[in-house]
């Protein structure tokens, strides 16, 4: 079964860290790009960062360039988004999907991050 | 990058047709051709419905179809249900740093 399962949301205070995991499974991890796309409560979605298959290149929205980094490990199969400087802005729903060309194919269900002192 | 405009609902009944806009610039949705668009329903994850504008992912129903022209693109769903009452976000390849840009979303209500 194809399944993407994202983990490490939780509470942090303002100015704080968190990393995301996302475990991949059904499909050959090293094949396909990889994005992350959040989605504030009650909004809309926003592109956040992408990966090649590598993790040689990396892609970033202007809100969160510099605070937010992007990176996979291939041997576990696992893509990571390691956040920090953390703004109540950023409190949204975190949703690790897979990329094909230039469209979005699979989406996990989503790992919720409140910013919030 | 600013977001693409979408118009915040559309409604219809079932059986009847809607039509969906997505605007904007020559940057992105004017520029290339990677107009995907995504239905959400509550508490679920989105959903890939078309893809490169006019594209549909096996398994997507045929009532589903995209078009552009110029800056604005569009979803329509012909036949309305009551399963595709949920949101629809589209998205878009963009020349600006940020590399891809969604739409505001539209929600979509089958009277």
């Amino acid at each position: 079964e194809v399944q993407l399962l994202e983990s490490g949301g939780g509470l942090v205070q303002p100015g704080g860290s968190l990393r995301l995991s996302c475990a991949v499974s059904g499909f050959t991890f090293t094949n396909y790009a990889m994005n992350w796309v959040r989605q504030a409560p009650g909004k809309g979605l926003e592109w956040v960062s992408a990966i090649s298959t590598s993790g040689s290149n990396t892609y970033y929205a202007d809100s969160v360039r510099g605070r937010f980094t992007i990176s996979r490990d291939n041997s576990k199969n696992t893509l990571y988004l390691q956040m920090n400087s953390l703004r109540a802005e950023d409190t949204a729903v975190y949703y690790c999907a897979k990329k094909e060309y230039h469209r979005t194919t699979l989406w996990g269900q989503g790992t919720l991050v409140t910013v919030s002192s | 990058q600013s977001a693409l405009t979408q118009p915040v609902s559309v409604s219809g009944s079932p059986g009847q047709s809607i039509t969906i806009s997505c605007t904007g610039t020559s940057s992105d949705v004017g520029g290339y051709n990677y107009v995907s668009w995504y239905q959400q329903h509550p508490g679920k994850a989105p959903k890939l419905m078309i893809y490169d504008v006019t594209n549909r992912p096996s398994g997507v129903s045929n009532r589903f179809s995209g078009s552009k022209s110029g800056n604005t693109a569009s979803l329509t769903i012909s036949g309305l249900q009551a399963e595709d009452e949920a949101d629809y976000y589209c998205s878009s390849y963009t020349s600006s740093s940020t590399t891809y840009v969604f739409g505001t979303g539209t929600k979509v209500t089958v009277l």
